[in-house]
């Protein structure tokens, strides 16, 4: 069946730190991947996404790459601030053939950047 | 401004009381989905809809029910069959069921036991 795996949180980093959250996935075909962020109290915003393979998707100095050989879609950032402090969720939509819209998610991790 | 709305934002429910949680969009999209979020579990899928009047079942339907009478709204319903309701509830839509397209969010309710 399709899953996703994450890193297990908290992460702890201080500000101007490089961030890596870990992603794999298991999955037929090829799904297109997600990543959103939840900061307190509200519900999920897009982060970055891609659709296909080796496609790198990126936004707010946030970037992530489509692995399709190591089944991966880790999220990277350069330089953390105490704003990205939040919950990160990866997600996948099944292919076509078999898709309702639904999404599959990994738990979430747990980012705490501190000054 | 298009949007997805999600009241109330905080409800409590009594002891075998049946609640009802509601989900307006006016984004003009088919499908509408209900998740519920656990701490360190992610979400998980209660019920969706790809059209008015048809709804499926998700992951975990059990002691819930919900009804897509118009296509802007989706309410869902924890009854007293659900035993463990507390949880932070969030709906979202997507146009069609493009597969390549994300998911848009409302800003969820969080439910609890009085």
């Amino acid at each position: 069946g399709n899953s996703v795996t994450q890193m297990e949180g908290p992460v702890t980093l201080s500000e101007e730190a490089f961030l890596t959250i870990n992603c794999t996935y298991t999955a037929t075909g090829y799904p297109s991947l997600f990543w959103y962020v939840q900061y307190p109290g509200e519900g999920l915003q897009l982060l970055l996404k891609a659709t296909k393979a080796d496609d790198k998707g990126s936004n707010k100095g946030f970037e992530a790459t489509y692995r399709k050989e190591t089944t991966s879609f880790h999220l990277e950032k350069g330089s953390v601030q105490v704003s990205d402090s939040a919950v990160y969720f990866c997600a996948l939509s099944p292919v076509p053939s078999s898709n309702t819209g639904k999404l599959i998610f990994g738990q979430g991790t747990t980012l705490q950047v501190k000054p | 401004d298009g949007g997805i709305t999600q009241s109330p934002k905080y409800l409590f429910r009594k002891e075998g009381q049946n609640v009802t949680l509601s989900c307006e969009q006016n984004l003009n999209h088919d499908a509408m989905y209900w998740y519920r979020q656990d701490p360190g579990q992610g979400l998980r899928l209660i019920y969706y809809s790809q059209i008015v009047n048809d709804f499926q079942k998700g992951d975990i339907a059990e002691g819930y029910s919900v009804s897509r009478e118009k296509k802007e709204s989706f309410p869902l319903t924890v009854t007293s069959a659900q035993k463990n309701p507390t949880a932070f509830y969030l709906c979202a839509t997507l146009p069609g069921w493009a597969t390549n397209q994300p998911q848009h969010f409302g800003d969820g309710t969080r439910l609890s036991i009085l």
